[in-house]
């Protein structure tokens, strides 16, 4: 069965330093997305990425967020300088469509230092 | 701005001993209502998708159910197995928001032997 795959499952960075968050979406899906989960809070939507352009960004996503399609398989999520504060759980999503179910992958666990 | 609660917290349940879980929401559109199952440090799974009021989908002993105002996820005799965090949430066609989802915070359920 086709899954979102993300890597790596782990990062330790120190404060200030870039991330670069990888995710390869389901083969045959068209939209792309972010979202993060702070321990013990709700998952945040972030980012939606469709027709290697963002459609949609919450609050959240800043200026030091980027996101980017560099191929036909991967997705990535780069954080130019990190806070404390991004440290979070990071799932990449995909779906065949806008109104079609978005499947998630295992998720980065970010720790900034 | 579209918001999900969901009640209780947390449940726990003897094994075989049925309850529901609720999720209230208030969006302006509603393009679809979507359940999933987070496992610790976990990314979320995919159960149901509802698009209208009246709807209702089941896989296994899990069944669940919309109403313009609402859904319930009816667990029928429990295993342990079953134990996880239940999320909730919503896409909204609301202010521009297109593709996003809005999680709430979830329900822990536990199901002991």
């Amino acid at each position: 069965e086709p899954e979102v795959t993300q890597t790596p499952s782990h990062q330790v960075t120190q404060m200030g330093q870039e991330v670069i968050l990888r995710c390869v979406p389901i083969s045959n899906h068209l939209y792309f997305y972010w979202y993060r989960q702070i321990l013990g809070q709700k998952v945040e939507f972030l980012v939606s990425f469709y027709n290697n352009e963002i459609s949609e960004k919450s609050e959240i996503f800043d200026d030091q967020f980027s996101v980017e399609r560099p191929d036909g398989s991967n997705f990535t999520l780069k954080i130019r300088s990190t806070k404390l504060e991004d440290s979070a759980m990071y799932f990449c999503a995909s779906s065949g469509g806008a109104v079609n179910t978005q499947y998630f992958g295992p998720g980065t666990r970010l720790t900034v230092l | 701005e579209d918001q999900v609660t969901q009640s209780p917290e947390a449940l726990r349940l003897q094994e075989g001993e049925s309850s529901s879980l609720n999720c209230s929401y208030t969006v302006s559109g509603l393009r679809g209502l979507f359940w999933y199952r987070q496992d610790p440090g976990k990314g979320p799974e995919f159960l149901f998708t509802l698009y209208s009021a009246g709807e209702e989908k089941e896989k296994e002993r899990l069944k669940a159910t919309l109403t313009k105002k609402e859904s319930f996820l009816h667990i029928t005799a429990p295993k342990p197995e079953d134990s996880a965090t239940y999320l909730c949430a919503v896409q909204a066609n609301s202010g521009g928001s297109n593709y996003k989802l809005t999680f709430g915070k979830g329900t822990l359920l536990t199901v002991n032997p």
